[in-house]
């Protein structure tokens, strides 16, 4: 089936520094998404994003948060600077079409994030 | 916000037994998805369902098509490669909205 891909799998930084995220969603898909999981914890929404615009975000998207998606390319999630509470695994997802109740998400296998 | 109540939070099965697990939403909502996520982390999607009930294999979901506040899944003959994190999801308009999660352990 239609696959998300997400790299790098695993990524440890220094607290402060930036990291950048990249998701390489389904080739016909619009619509993006960020979600934020801490170990043993739910999914939590943090973005989502279409045509070049962050259409809804939630609180868990501070302000050191970014996302993009230049020409076409990896949608990225950038963390600027990084916080110890930043470590968590996160998903990208696309879809689509808006609305998801009208089809499935397709979801990343998740980039660990590790804040020391 | 949207919320979605998941439970038990953790079950452990027999092999080959069966067992439900359950989604109550706090609005009525237009879809659910179900994940299964393994020990990897890997979200594995089960079912996407809009109304009605969908089965696979051993696996069968229901969304409650009437009041849509609720959605079931049911292992029947539960196997050890079962074990992992159920996730239910349910659709606001643009976004999932993800419960807490059931951890399910199978035993011989």
């Amino acid at each position: 089936g239609p696959k998300v891909l997400q790299i790098p799998s695993h990524q440890i930084i220094d607290m402060g520094q930036m990291v950048t995220l990249n998701c390489d969603p389904v080739s016909n898909h619009l619509y993006f998404y960020w979600y934020k999981q801490i170990l043993g914890q739910q999914m939590e929404f943090l973005v989502n994003f279409y045509n070049g615009k962050v259409m809804e975000k939630s609180k868990l998207f501070k302000d050191q948060f970014s996302v993009e998606r230049p020409d076409g390319s990896y949608f990225t999630l950038k963390i600027q600077p990084t916080a110890l509470e930043d470590s968590a695994v996160y998903f990208c997802a696309s879809s689509l079409k808006l609305g998801v109740s009208a089809e499935t998400l397709y979801f990343g296998s998740g980039t660990r994030l590790t804040v020391l | 916000g949207d919320q979605v109540e998941q439970s038990p939070s953790a079950l452990s099965l027999h092999e080959g037994t069966d067992s439900a697990l359950r989604c109550n939403f706090t609005t009525t909502m237009r879809s659910v998805q179900w994940f299964r996520q393994n020990s990897r982390g890997s979200l594995i999607s089960l079912f996407y369902l809009a109304s009605g009930t969908k089965e696979n294999g051993r696996l069968k979901s229901a969304f409650d098509s009437k009041e849509r506040r609720y959605s079931t899944l049911h292992i029947r003959d539960a196997q050890l490669e079962d074990s992992g994190t159920y996730f239910c999801a349910a659709a606001s308009f643009s976004k999932l909205v993800f419960g807490q999660g059931t951890s399910l352990s199978v035993v011989p």
